[in-house]
């Protein structure tokens, strides 16, 4: 069955840490690749997407994620956290020819000040 | 806010009714996606709808129906309600005819909770 796997249910980063979450896929053929970004009361918004081309992908507010096919992953990264990142993460994947996004369940990320 | 809106945001019922939530996308989009979120399924998709007419389907169970109306907002209807139907439903919008590339707005969602 397709499937996307979050490693880390939940993890706690003081703020200025480095942050990684990882993703994997469990998909043949060529997937498209989403992070999406849940802040406490709001909400779900994308982070970045990946389709093609430069497999390291810039989105909003400092993240980046990289797509390494060998391995069926796309980790988002940060080099450094705010207490303001605090949130639930989502990675999601869907086949260039699929119907429907297949998510994540999701990492809860808390930043202490 | 994303411009899709989501009516009600909170719904008590009791088993075997049946309820209807309501969603609205960003103007301009043509696309209606609906998911349910729970504990320990995760964010599932259910269906999705384009410019009024279904284009694919998810893990949705046969109790449960939706539609798209000429003014695109759309409705998902659970009816015969279950105990394990208690979840938050969000619908998502975009302005592409594939969730392969199209990206996906989110409401707020509606907590359906079921007594």
């Amino acid at each position: 069955a397709q499937s996307v796997s979050q490693h880390n249910h939940h993890v706690i980063l003081s703020e200025a840490a480095s942050l990684e979450l990882g993703c994997n896929y469990s998909y043949g053929g060529t997937v498209n690749l989403f992070w999406y970004v849940q802040y406490p009361g709001q909400h779900l918004q994308l982070l970045l997407k990946y389709f093609s081309g430069d497999p390291l992908v810039k989105g909003i507010k400092g993240f980046e994620a990289e797509f390494i096919k060998s391995k069926f992953s796309f980790n988002l990264r940060k080099p450094s956290v705010q207490w303001s990142d605090t949130a639930e993460y989502f990675c999601a994947a869907v086949r260039r020819s699929g119907y429907a996004l297949n998510f994540g369940k999701g990492t809860s990320l808390l930043v202490t000040p | 806010d994303s411009g899709v809106t989501q009516t009600p945001k909170h719904l008590i019922t009791a088993t075997g009714q049946r309820v209807t939530l309501r969603c609205s996308p960003r103007s301009g989009d043509l696309s209606v996606y609906w998911y349910q979120q729970s504990l320990d399924q995760g964010l599932q998709f259910l269906i999705h709808y384009y410019n009024g007419e279904e284009r694919a389907k998810g893990n949705i169970l046969e109790r449960f129906s939706a539609q798209q109306f000429p003014d695109l907002h759309s409705e998902l209807n659970l009816s015969s309600l279950e105990l394990g139907d208690s979840a938050l439903y969000f619908c998502a919008s975009g302005s592409g005819t594939s969730p392969s590339t199209d990206t996906q707005y989110f409401g707020p969602g509606t907590r359906l909770t079921v007594l």
